[in-house]
């Protein structure tokens, strides 16, 4: 019953420093989806997969890279961390398939700082 | 572009109070989705209901009530007799549709409930 899997919940990082967020999802889902939460701004997407093998900017790309390793993971990373990346950073997923307004289930969350 | 506003902030009640929680958006989508999520002091999105651009029949499910008017461009989410539990961040947002494509949610900036007793 876990869907929905990200690593580290909690991570403090010095500015410049790299790391990488890991996701991964056991509902055999075809799309994947990084979004960050800060104070007032809702989520706002930073990368997505709709298929494996395949990923897209989202609205708020700069600074991020990401790995579409295989269907079931997806992964976030921060390549050298400033302090305007500080945020709540959530994983999610779908099956789009045959339209896109299939429900999206989200990870529980990963907070970050960057100090 | 597509948006989602939640104009209402914060919104306080006193236990077994009705309270209505407004969504307006905005696309130029015939046919999208539009979702509600509620995010509780611990942090997680929990799923609450998604609605097609299609269907216009309001929803019921127990305490919770959904009034969604392509007329006005609204998804209004009502609780019934609120309770403490119900205090939590709610997240309305928005989604364009195409057969296959990854779902790109748009979301308003949340509302925040406090439920009181």
């Amino acid at each position: 019953n876990a869907g929905v899997t990200q690593t580290p919940k909690f991570q403090v990082l010095k500015t410049g420093q790299s790391m990488t967020l890991q996701c991964a999802q056991d509902m055999n889902h075809n799309s994947m989806y990084w979004y960050r939460q800060d104070p007032g701004m809702g989520l706002r997407l930073i990368y997505y997969s709709a298929s494996e093998g395949t990923t897209d900017k989202g609205e708020v790309p700069n600074g991020y890279n990401v790995s579409r390793l295989n269907k079931r993971e997806f992964s976030l990373r921060l390549e050298s961390a400033a302090p305007s990346q500080t945020s709540v950073y959530f994983c999610a997923s779908n099956n789009p398939f045959p339209s896109s307004g299939n429900t999206i289930y989200f990870g529980e969350g990963s907070w970050l700082t960057v100090v | 572009a597509q948006k989602v506003t939640q104009a209402q902030t914060e919104i306080s009640v006193v236990e077994k109070e009705d309270v209505t929680l407004d969504c307006v958006y905005e696309t130029r989508d015939t046919t999208y989705y539009l979702f509600w999520y509620k995010q509780p002091p611990s942090g997680e999105l929990v799923f609450l209901i998604r609605r097609n651009s299609f269907d216009e029949q309001n929803e019921i499910s127990g305490r919770y009530s959904w009034n969604f008017q392509k007329s006005t461009s609204s998804f209004n989410f009502t609780i019934t007799a609120s309770q403490v539990v119900d205090s939590a961040v709610y997240f309305c947002a928005l989604s364009e549709s195409a057969v296959g494509t990854a779902s790109k949610l748009t979301f308003g900036t949340g509302t925040r409930l406090q439920v009181t007793l």
